[in-house]
């Protein structure tokens, strides 16, 4: 596509439900990266992919975040057992490298209730 | 711990003038510089990227950048109430993930 495409834009869930996050990448950009960011707040990095190198998970912030990346191309964030705390604007980005400028999804917006 | 520092704001400019948002880093292997805006309720947007020292123009807006101050700043001119938004600075050496790294943003308000 011709940018990068989140789904869902919006989703509430009941504490204790796992959500799944999806980022489709712009076509060919081997690099994907997830962010956090919270109301008011900076972004807070989660995970990087680069090709089919290892992830670099260490901006996970618990045992309860995972993502993964199919076929270099789309990646999901699964968040188990949410908490208030999740509450945030999920945000990937994706280049052609893993050094340039990055371009943004539109979000999703995660209310945990 | 790579570092990046913003004012955080907010820089109130009237509509006109020039606005000029600054950055510092922390790591000396930076190779990439980037300026992003981010309105509110939006996801950033890439404005400008830098990768060596000097000026770069893009429209009116310029970037600058001198790695041995390390120091990267965003000149506006002509500034529109349309640039009021958050400004984030971003900076990267070649490996990526971790090391490429956000400062906090400054919020800029342009008074019409």
């Amino acid at each position: 596509g011709a940018g990068v495409s989140q789904s869902p834009s919006n989703k509430v869930t009941e504490k204790g439900k796992d959500v799944e996050l999806r980022c489709d990448p712009i076509s060919g950009h081997t690099a994907l990266y997830w962010y956090r960011q919270s109301l008011g707040q900076g972004l807070e990095f989660l995970i990087y992919f680069q090709g089919n190198s290892a992830p670099d998970k260490s901006g996970l912030p618990s045992d309860r975040f995972s993502a993964e990346r199919t076929g270099g191309s789309v990646s999901t964030l699964t968040i188990q057992r949410t908490q208030q705390e999740d509450s945030a604007v999920y945000l990937c980005a994706s280049s052609f490298t893993g050094f340039g400028g990055y371009t943004f999804g539109s979000g999703t917006r995660l209310t945990v209730v | 711990q790579k570092e990046v520092e913003q004012n955080s704001g907010p820089l109130s400019v009237p509509e006109g003038a020039i606005a000029s948002l600054n950055c510092t880093y922390s790591d000396r292997g930076s190779q990439s510089f980037f300026w992003y805006r981010q309105y509110s309720g939006k996801s950033p947007e890439l404005i400008m990227s830098i990768y060596s020292n000097g000026d770069k123009e893009d429209g009116r807006f310029t970037a600058q950048l001198n790695k041995a101050s390390q120091y990267v700043s965003l000149l506006i001119r002509d500034s529109q109430p349309s640039d009021s938004a958050t400004y984030l600075c971003a900076v990267s050496n070649r490996a990526g993930g971790q090391n490429f790294v956000f400062g906090p943003g400054t919020r800029l308000s342009v008074l019409p």
